[in-house]
């Protein structure tokens, strides 16, 4: 079974761009997260989708959003770049339907903003 | 100038060697807790985890043991190997609006001496 998958692997943007990150998610799970890790702040869940439709969100703005489709891939946008959102975005999938799951990791997109 | 970045745990074994990983969580309704190793240029990748009804479970080279009187995590791993070497997490899936989302502690940094 393919493991999670993320696209691009590394990203260089100016500030003030925007930039779209994918994610397919191991087959036959639904549901897909996606987290920020920076050295200052670690791990930090930006939000979870499932079928479509986003269930929980983290302290982000809202310059951070993302979407699910109907085969559960998932993308998420950060608009307006600043310096600070230089960190490693990391996908995660699982089946999604028990609040005690283990989530699965991509190897993440490591996005420098300039 | 400086960087500010979080100033992780460090443990530092002979090959060999027993090492117990200690993580303190902060939810006392959390009711499902994960443990992840993350190497470097690659996403966490699942260990074990441990439901609130238990005390301890078992894996292969590991043990994760629960007291959730202190809400003290920790991760003990059996004859430590040079592959070990990398960051491992603690994180828990609290209960209400936590749900479908994982916190995860500040990582503690593993090195494996030959």
């Amino acid at each position: 079974k393919a493991g999670v998958t993320q696209t691009p692997r590394y990203l260089i943007k100016t500030r003030g761009q925007q930039v779209t990150l994918s994610c397919s998610p191991i087959s036959g799970h639904r549901s897909v997260s996606w987290y920020q890790q920076t050295p200052g702040q670690g791990l930090q869940f930006l939000f979870e989708y499932f079928s479509e439709t986003q269930r929980n969100k983290g302290n982000f703005p809202g310059r951070f959003s993302g979407r699910q489709f109907s085969n559960s891939r998932s993308e998420m946008n950060v608009s307006t770049l600043e310096l600070g959102d230089s960190a490693l975005y990391l996908c995660a999938s699982s089946p999604g339907t028990d609040t005690k799951e283990k989530l699965f990791f991509g190897s993440g997109t490591q996005l420098s903003v300039l | 100038g400086e960087s500010v970045g979080l100033h992780l745990p460090t443990l530092s074994v002979q090959e060999g060697d027993n090492s117990i990983i200690n993580c303190a969580y902060s939810n006392s309704a959390s009711d499902y807790f994960i443990w992840y190793k993350q190497e470097s240029g690659k996403g966490p990748q699942f260990i074990i985890d441990i439901r609130s009804n238990m005390d301890k479970r078992q894996g292969q080279r590991v043990t994760v043991l629960l007291n959730k009187t202190v809400k003290h995590l920790s991760l003990q791993i059996a004859a430590t190997q040079p592959g070990d070497s990398a960051v491992y997490f603690c994180a828990e899936n609290g209960l209400g609006g936590s749900n479908y989302k994982l916190t995860f502690g500040k990582g503690t940094l593993l090195t494996v001496n030959p």
